[in-house]
This record gives C-alpha cells, structure tokens and sequence, in this order.
C-alpha cells in the first residue's frame, strides 16, 4: 500500500524564533495533500491542504510540493512556544475520489525560549 | 457551525470486554471516515461510509470490529472483545461530499485495553 515517510523522524527541538522544515515523501503519486497539527491529547487540525501540486501559504506556514519527486515540504517561519505539537502530514492519492488519507508518523516539535 | 463530535472521550477496558464509541460528523458531510492512532503514531483508517454505505472496510478487524452509520448522519464503531493491542485514540473525521478532500477530526476517544 501507499506510505507516507516524514522527516526529521520522531522529534525536532527549535529555539524561538527559528525556521523549521518538516517533510513527507510519499510511495505513490498524489491527488493532495494535507498538513495537520495535533497537540497532546488534543484534535487533528488541519493547518494547509493543496489540492495538488501548488504552494499554500497560512500566516508564518507555507507548504510546497515536488511532484517529480513525490514530496512535500511544511516551512513554519520564527517559530513560537506556542507551535509546540505533532505535526503530520497526510496523502490521498490519485486512485478514486475517496478522500482516505494516509498518514506520516508524525514530528512532534518542541519550541523552546 | 459545530465541529465533529464523539464520546466518550477516553474508556478504559479489561480484555475480552466490549466497547462502542459513538461519531456524530458536521451537519451536512456525507462521508464520514474511522481512525485508528495509536500512541505516537498517525492514523490508519479503519473503515469509511458515504451516506449510509459502507465504502470501504478493508482495514477493519471484521472479527471483532464492526460499524454502522444507519441514517447517513451518526456512527457507531463497536469492539466486540477488545485486545490490549486495540488501546489506541479512534478518531471520527467527516468530509462535505465529493471532490472536497479536506477533512475535519473530531477529538477522538483514547480507549485503554488492560
């Protein structure tokens, strides 16, 4: 089946005011894809969604992709305490209109004063 | 307008019990989608309905999983006997209808198998 790999892997630790980029690459070719952030305990929200291959900007968020490479970025720009969370990313792919999302793991960021 | 609801929000079981939780999806979205996450994990969906149907349930455990959604609104995900492999967040997420993908996440229900 499909696979959604995210990197860094596990965790990242910012100090405020850092960029960060997070990434996914995906096994198979994309119809969209969504960025989601999830603090503990908490709900998913959905952050950026790109029907396809496009940039999506959200306030200090931009996602970009690269079809020719099956991958997407997520750029938080000076970070905040407050973006502290998982991030995940999520792909549907190209074989119906279903909506079903596959998942990364997920990169739990720390922002840090 | 209101977000996706679901209840309870945590239950805590003792293997072999049964267990349902219950989705109510934003007025209006036809498709409704269950999610597995375990803990430090994304999610894995389980089963999706559109309306009434079931469209795809590939990923349900049929033996012990089951899940309705009678009246295209509400849904009901039951465990007949939960595992302690089944402790994990069910996530209910709901989605307007065809060619929107963009889905919203209800706050889930954190089961803990014992």
């Amino acid at each position: 089946g499909q696979q959604v790999q995210q990197s860094p892997p596990a965790s990242l630790v910012l100090q405020e005011g850092e960029n960060a980029e997070l990434q996914c690459t995906y096994s198979t070719t994309l119809n969209s894809m969504q960025w989601f952030y999830q603090r503990p305990g908490g709900r998913l929200v959905s952050l950026l969604y790109s029907p396809s291959w496009a940039e999506q900007r959200g306030g200090r968020l931009t996602s970009s992709a690269a079809s020719n490479e099956s991958r997407s970025s997520l750029h938080i720009s000076s970070s905040q305490i407050t973006d502290s969370g998982t991030y995940l990313c999520a792909m549907e792919d190209t074989g119906g209109l279903s909506g079903k999302l596959t998942f990364g793991e997920g990169t739990q960021v720390t922002v840090i004063s | 307008e209101a977000g996706v609801t679901q209840s309870p929000r945590y239950a805590v079981l003792q293997e072999g019990q049964a267990v349902s939780f219950w989705c109510d999806p934003i007025s209006g979205h036809d498709t409704l989608y269950w999610y597995q996450q375990p803990r430090d994990q994304g999610p894995q969906l389980l089963v999706y309905f559109r309306d009434e149907a079931v469209i795809d349930n590939s990923q349900l455990p049929s033996d012990r999983f089951s899940a309705v959604r009678p009246k295209g609104t509400n849904s009901t995900l039951k465990i007949q006997s939960a595992k302690q492999g089944d402790t994990a967040t069910y996530l209910c997420a709901s989605l307007p209808g065809l060619g929107v993908f963009e889905q919203y996440f209800g706050p889930g229900t954190r089961l803990t198998v014992l």
